[in-house]
C-alpha cells in the first residue's frame, strides 16, 4: 500500500516568515495530494490540493508543489500569521476514475508561528 | 450545507458494552468513510463505502462493524472493544465519480473505552 512520509515533525517560525513542509509518497499510481489543517481539538480541513498532471498551484498565501518523478511534495505557507499554527497533513491517494479509495495521511507536522 | 455532523461527540464505554457512532451529510456525497485518530497521530482510513457499499475494509477487527443504510448515513458499530481502542473517530464523505475531489470531515466521536 501507499506510504506517505513527512517532514519535519515539528516547524517553528516567525510571524511574517515562511514555512515549508516536505512529504514523499511511495505509490507511483498516487495521483491526488490534498493538505489538511487541524486545529487542536478540530475536525480536519482541506486548505490545498494537486493533481498529478499539474506541477504548482497557489492559493493566497499557500502553494503546493508536486515533483512526480522524485515522489515528493510541498506545502510553502508566505507570511505566516499567528492562526496558521496548526498541525499539517500531507495526504495522497489514487484518482482511478472510479471509486473512493480514501486517503493515506503523514504524520503530520506541528507548526508553531512566534510572535 | 458542507457539514458533515457526528454523534455523539464524546462516548465512554465498557469494554462489554454495545455501542453506536453516527454521522450524517447532506451534500449528496455517495463515498464515506470511517478514520481512526489516536492522539499525535494522523487519521487512519478504516473503511469505505461507495454508493452504500463497503468497498474498502482496511483489516479492521470485526468488534467494529460499518453500516451504512442510506445515502446519507454511516454508522459504526462497536461490540466489546479494548482500550487500545480509545481514539477520536471521523467520519468524511466525498463526492464519488470521475474524480477523487475533497474530502469534508466530520468533528469526530473522541471515544473511551475503560
Amino acid at each position: 500500500g501507499e506510504n506517505v512520509e513527512q517532514h519535519p515533525s515539528t516547524l517553528s517560525v516567525q510571524e511574517g516568515d515562511s514555512a515549508v513542509i516536505k512529504c514523499t509518497y511511495s505509490d507511483s499510481a498516487s495521483n491526488y495530494f490534498p493538505w489538511y489543517k487541524q486545529e487542536l481539538g478540530k475536525r480536519p480541513q482541506l486548505i490545498i490540493d494537486i493533481r498529478s498532471n499539474v506541477g504548482e498551484k497557489k492559493d493566497q498565501r499557500i502553494a503546493v508543489t508536486l515533483n512526480k518523478t522524485a515522489k515528493h511534495f510541498s506545502l510553502h505557507i508566505t507570511e505566516t500569521q499567528p492562526e496558521d499554527s496548526a498541525v499539517y497533513f500531507c495526504a495522497a491517494s489514487i484518482d482511478s476514475g472510479g471509486g473512493a479509495d480514501g486517503l493515506t495521511f503523514g504524520k503530520g507536522t506541528h507548526l508553531i508561528i512566534q510572535p | 450545507d458542507t457539514e458533515v455532523t457526528q454523534t455523539p461527540k464524546h462516548l465512554v464505554m465498557g469494554m462489554t458494552n454495545k455501542k453506536s457512532l453516527k454521522c450524517e451529510q447532506h451534500m449528496g456525497h455517495r463515498a464515506m468513510y470511517w478514520y481512526k485518530q489516536k492522539a499525535k497521530k494522523p487519521p487512519e482510513l478504516m473503511f469505505v463505502y461507495s454508493y452504500e457499499k463497503l468497498s474498502i475494509n482496511e483489516s479492521v477487527p470485526s468488534r467494529f462493524s460499518p453500516e451504512c443504510p442510506n445515502s446519507s448515513l454511516l454508522n459504526l458499530h462497536l461490540h466489546a472493544l479494548q482500550p487500545e481502542d480509545s481514539a477520536l473517530y471521523l467520519c468524511a464523505s466525498s463526492q464519488e465519480g470521475a474524480r477523487v475531489t475533497e474530502a469534508f470531515f466530520g468533528q469526530g466521536t473522541r471515544l473511551t473505552v475503560v
